[in-house]
């Protein structure tokens, strides 16, 4: 069965980085694309990016734009997600989704989320 | 930048239909879908391409769209309805994907 399985949660200190790793199974990484999406405490889902794991290509938010990067290992079936400069209203609950197609794309299945905590 | 607006709350009671609007310019050229989420739980896609159900999702659980307003409906309500609904569509004039403000359905 398909399966996004991702990384632990993490505290974080402002103006520092933070890798959110997103492990696929169950299907081949390469044959759909992954967005990432965000949701700060008791607020609405936020649309960060998405990465099309066959040739690595990447589309950010205009307003993640400079800040955030998407890579992927394909022999480990695993997306990345790196967030720099991290601030307080970075706290958010961090998601993986895959997509089966490039645009006007539904999400069909979700990682379990990943906290971030950005706090001094 | 494209905006979807929904109502924060809807309110319905077991066995009525709860219609949860999403409101954006033009919505009605775009294919909308639709994602309910439970407190401490991943979003769930509960309908694709303004109305299609993926599997596992009932036959009560509708969508439409048309105009400036797309529409999830959930007939004969139920107590595990109870949840956060949010919309989203793919605004192609910035490449961007956008989703709506979430509904929050109560079952009284």
């Amino acid at each position: 069965q398909v399966q996004l399985v991702q990384s632990g949660a993490e505290v974080k200190k402002p103006g520092a980085s933070v890798k959110v790793s997103c492990k696929a199974s169950g299907y081949t990484l390469t044959n759909y694309y992954i967005h990432w999406v965000r949701q700060a405490p008791g607020q609405g889902l936020e649309w960060m990016g998405i990465i099309n794991p066959s040739p690595g290509s990447t589309t950010y938010a205009q307003k993640f734009q400079g800040r955030v990067t998407m890579t992927r290992d394909t022999p480990t079936s695993t997306v990345y997600m790196e967030l720099s400069s991290l601030i307080s209203e970075d706290t958010a609950v961090y998601y993986c989704a895959r997509a089966p197609r490039p645009r006007s794309a539904y999400l069909d299945y979700w990682g379990q989320g990943t906290l971030v905590t950005v706090s001094s | 930048s494209y905006v979807l607006t929904q109502p924060p709350s809807v309110s319905v009671a077991p066995g009525q239909t709860a219609r949860i609007t999403c409101g954006g310019n033009n919505i009605g050229s775009k294919s909308v879908h639709w994602y309910q989420q439970k407190p401490g739980q991943a979003p769930v896609l509960v309908v694709y391409d303004d109305s299609d159900r993926p599997s596992g999702i009932p036959e009560r659980v509708s969508g439409s769209n048309s105009g400036n307003t797309a529409t999830l409906t959930i007939s004969r309500a139920e107590a595990g309805d109870e949840a956060d609904y949010s919309c989203q569509v793919w605004d192609s004039s910035r490449d961007h994907y956008v989703f709506g403000t979430g509904t929050k359905v109560t079952v009284l």
